[in-house]
């Protein structure tokens, strides 16, 4: 158990760009899931994929987010046309089954910043 | 939706002394709740958890009970080290596959 891989650790970035963030779950877990945490809150849901299907998806996750999970293993989280309100911090998690009898094991996230 | 209400910190303690963190929460039904913690530097992790109302979820000495009377899961541990300085977040289901978590509550245990 290797554990969840989040690349890169910090990202800074000019608002109006786009950046995109990778995720490596750990390998026998089949859900994945995207959280967005500020300073001083706890993190908010943003997306679910169970294997490559993305299941779920909050009303946060604006036109200009985009995630995928093409094989089911690895996923990445593309926000496009950055703002100053995407800075945050962006958590990765999997787990193996439904949430009542399986963990979320998250990893230490992505950093952004956008100036 | 389902949701939780957590107290704000930061709390501080002095190492050995109990530790209550207040968690509320809104729900439907009976849904599991949960504790997350975060030590410093590292990714949110599963504390504890308590599948079913009345039942107690313990581990490293951190206890919680699911009380469906007073709908609440307080977090308590009975004499706190240096170690234990961490955010502590109350979770439970939102509906569909996500957990909602609380606000976090961030504990300093001193010497």
């Amino acid at each position: 158990d290797t554990g969840v891989s989040q690349n890169p650790r910090h990202k800074i970035t000019k608002r109006g760009q786009n950046v995109t963030f990778r995720c490596d779950p750990i390998s026998e877990h089949n859900r994945l899931y995207w959280y967005r945490q500020t300073l001083g809150q706890g993190p908010e849901f943003l997306t679910y994929f169970q294997n490559e299907a993305q299941l779920e998806k909050s009303r946060l996750l604006s036109d200009r987010f985009s995630a995928e999970r093409p094989k089911g293993s690895f996923s990445t989280l593309e926000i496009q046309r950055t703002e100053q309100g995407d800075s945050a911090m962006y958590l990765c998690a999997s787990s193996s089954s439904d949430l009542a009898n399986s963990p979320l094991h998250f990893g230490n996230g992505t950093r952004l910043t956008v100036t | 939706g389902n949701s939780v209400t957590q107290m704000e910190g930061p709390v501080t303690l002095s190492e050995e002394a109990f530790l209550t963190i207040n968690c509320t929460y809104t729900a439907t039904g009976y849904p599991s709740l949960f504790w997350y913690v975060q030590y410093p530097g590292e990714g949110l992790q599963l504390l504890l958890k308590a599948t079913k109302a009345d039942d107690k979820g313990s581990n490293k000495g951190f206890e919680a009970t699911y009380r469906k009377e007073t709908t609440s899961f307080h977090l308590e541990k009975g004499s706190v080290q240096v170690s234990d300085s961490a955010v502590y977040f109350c979770a439970l289901p939102g509906g569909g596959n996500k957990l909602t978590f609380g606000t976090g509550t961030q504990l300093k245990v001193e010497l």
